[in-house]
């Protein structure tokens, strides 16, 4: 069954602290992985797009990580701001379907 | 442009309502998705439209029926409704339908069926 699952559900940080969220993938046929920030009531921002050669991604403070092997993402933050609270999405893209199979999320407060 | 934009933003509709959700972007993008979000859940595809064609269907109720006028647009109409229907309605588009095509999401329009 093509899922991906999320942890931590939630975390709370203080604003200034970096943190790592994790995404466990099993889809099959992989094509690519991908991590949106959704703020509550509006759409999913793209952060980064992986493919199956690539292991780092940096976009500004936000720095992923793939190992197509284990089948294991991160999503790194480095000294957080209290604009980075919002939902963390971990999607991965099924084959060359256009079809996302989204990951239930990582809530992130940050906290002053 | 990398917008992609909906209307309403807000909608109430009673059950036995007719009323349409609006989708509109101007990059040039080949493929539309509707997706349904309810609260702390990640969103649900409903619908891909490729080209202006309906490829994808997920098993939607047919209260809900989708159509692609053209390639800027996409519509959702909406008849009938129960209140469990009652969600956030996001739209998207890509270049094509692709592996490598990234997603961009509308705003959303809030849905409450009373």
């Amino acid at each position: 069954k093509n899922q991906v699952e999320q942890s931590p559900q939630s975390l709370i940080i203080l604003e200034g602290k970096n943190c790592t969220l994790q995404c466990n993938y099993t889809v099959s046929p992989f094509s690519n992985l991908r991590w949106y920030k959704q703020d509550t009531g509006r759409g999913p921002v793209s952060l980064t797009i992986m493919t199956f050669s690539e292991n780092t991604k940096s976009n500004g403070r936000y720095t992923a990580t793939l190992d197509a092997d284990t089948k294991q993402s991160s999503l790194h933050i480095t000294a957080s701001q209290l604009s980075d609270s919002a939902s963390y999405i971990c999607v991965v893209l099924l084959g060359n379907t256009g079809k996302l199979i989204f990951g239930q999320g990582t809530t992130l407060q940050v906290k002053p | 442009d990398t917008e992609v934009t909906q209307t309403p933003k807000h909608l109430v509709m009673g059950m036995t309502n007719k009323k349409s959700l609006k989708c509109e972007q101007h990059m040039g993008h080949r493929a539309m998705y509707w997706y349904k979000q309810k609260a702390k859940k990640p969103p649900e595809l409903m619908f891909v439209y490729s080209y202006e064609k309906l490829s994808i269907n997920e098993s939607v109720p047919s209260r809900f029926s989708p159509e692609c006028p053209n390639s800027s647009l996409l519509n959702l109409h909406l008849h009938a409704l129960q209140p469990e229907d009652s969600a956030l309605y996001l739209c998207a588009s890509s270049q094509n339908r692709g592996a490598s095509y990234e997603q961009y999401f509308g705003p959303g329009t809030r849905l409450t069926v009373t």
